[in-house]
């Protein structure tokens, strides 16, 4: 499995203002996924980034709002845009697996509170 | 519309018994299925898998079973330990790289 983190872990944040969350991974990966839990309900995917190309959003996530950016084959950010307290929720990277099978690897999350 | 359904937000079990947890799907192009555990303040850990040309899959003291027809699957671990104390969530795919659906997940709490 790979290593990934995510910085922040957490923060606290004004409505109306950006907070950019990074992703890391230990080795190189073609593709990296944006999830996000909102309090006491499931992950949801919003995006997918593949490096060198626009990301993919899911239905109900648009780029305006979470604009990503996959600059090499191990790093990614997700902004989560002119934030309101509905945007509060954590914020999970993951990577699919190398071995071709549908599993994927998480990174410990980004817990971000919109006040 | 949610597609994977965890019924259960909650299973309470004795160390050294049997934990059962249950999920069902909607979608009938759903081709493999996964299980994850989530501790507080981490993210979720891959447990097991099943493809749907399966019915049965098992490691260690986890083992997930798979009910085509009723669009069922069911995750046991045995023994119960105080260490499986976590959120455990369901998720399946379509075959599309990416598009796991999760459930809600279930809570289950080993007690001594």
């Amino acid at each position: 499995s790979a290593v990934i983190s995510q910085k922040p872990s957490r923060d606290i944040c004004q409505r109306g203002t950006s907070l950019t969350i990074q992703c890391q991974v230990d080795s190189q990966v073609t593709m990296m996924f944006w999830y996000r839990q909102q309090p006491g309900q499931s992950l949801t995917l919003i995006a997918t980034a593949n490096q060198g190309s626009e990301a993919t959003y899911e239905s109900g996530f648009v780029i305006d709002k979470f604009p990503i950016s996959r600059p090499n084959l191990t790093f990614s950010t997700l902004t989560v845009s002119n934030m309101s307290p509905e945007d509060s929720s954590i914020y999970l990277c993951s990577v699919e697996s190398r071995t071709g099978s549908h599993e994927q690897y998480f990174g410990p999350g980004t817990r971000l509170t919109v006040t | 519309d949610q597609q994977v359904k965890q019924n259960s937000p909650s299973l309470s079990v004795q160390e050294g018994r049997i934990s059962i947890l249950n999920c069902d799907y909607t979608n009938s192009m759903f081709d493999y299925f996964l299980w994850y555990k989530k501790y507080p303040a981490e993210g979720p850990t891959f447990l097991i898998s099943i493809s749907s040309i399966k019915d049965k899959n098992e490691d260690g003291r986890f083992t997930v079973f798979l009910n085509k027809s009723a669009k069922h699957l069911s995750l046991h671990i045995v023994p119960s330990q105080p260490g499986d104390s976590a959120v455990y969530f369901c998720a399946a795919s379509d075959g599309g790289w990416g598009k796991l659906q999760f459930g809600a997940g279930t809570q289950v709490v080993v007690t001594p």
